[in-house]
């Protein structure tokens, strides 16, 4: 089956760690893109990358870091310069970079920091 | 930026009525596309609709990208449509989400 894959679903860190969420994509999708979702709220971009090894800050990058060696991955680490880093995280792919595209989304990653 | 309002923010139906979610967009878009985020998180894809009228199921969706909104129908609601409800456009170089309509049908 093609789609979106995130692991793990639930994840627990203490503060001053980093943590790395991983997002995997069997859909031959050029673009990937990360995105952050507190309680009740919308959704809002992280980082996004339209090609191998080339990725874009976007609102809200600071304590973020982001690779992307092969198209089908895209892993986000959460670093201890995050200062409020509980949310709920969301990775999705489009055939077309520039968001042009029609975008999927994983099941994503819940972070709880202790 | 582009603003971009969803209405109304919680709805309350009970199972078999119908609804119509709106989204209002302040500036023109390229494209624009409808979730449905279940109870667990995931966000599902309804319709990619930057302009006219889409029909999946009890599910429609309608663009109006000239006076800038968007609808989206359900009819013969069902316990499993609960949720929340985002529109979500791209006006220039980001996909920028509205602020959700929470749904709750009741049996």
């Amino acid at each position: 089956d093609g789609g979106i894959t995130q692991s793990p679903k639930y994840l627990f860190r203490k503060e001053g760690q980093n943590v790395t969420l991983s997002c995997e994509q069997n859909l031959n999708h050029d673009a990937m893109y990360w995105y952050r979702q507190d309680p009740g709220q919308g959704l809002r971009l992280i980082y996004y990358s339209q090609i191998v090894n080339d990725f874009q800050k976007g609102d809200i990058a600071e304590g973020y870091s982001v690779s992307r060696e092969k198209k089908e991955s895209f892993p986000l680490t959460v670093t201890s310069a995050q200062k409020n880093p509980t949310a709920f995280y969301l990775c999705a792919s489009s055939y077309r970079g520039h968001f042009g595209g029609e975008q999927f989304f994983g099941p994503g990653t819940r972070l709880t920091v202790l | 930026g582009i603003q971009v309002e969803q209405s109304p923010p919680d709805l309350i139906l009970q199972e078999g009525a119908n609804s119509t979610l709106r989204c209002n967009f302040s500036d023109s878009v390229n494209n624009l596309q409808w979730f449905h985020q279940n109870p667990w998180g995931q966000l599902i894809n309804l319709f990619y609709i930057p302009s006219g009228t889409k029909q999946n199921g009890r599910l429609s969706a309608t663009t109006v990208a000239t006076e800038r909104y968007s609808l989206l129908y359900i009819s013969s609601s069902q316990t499993t449509d609960s949720g929340v409800y985002f529109c979500a456009v791209v006006n220039t170089d980001k996909l920028i989400f509205g602020t959700g309509t929470r749904l709750q049908v009741f049996p």
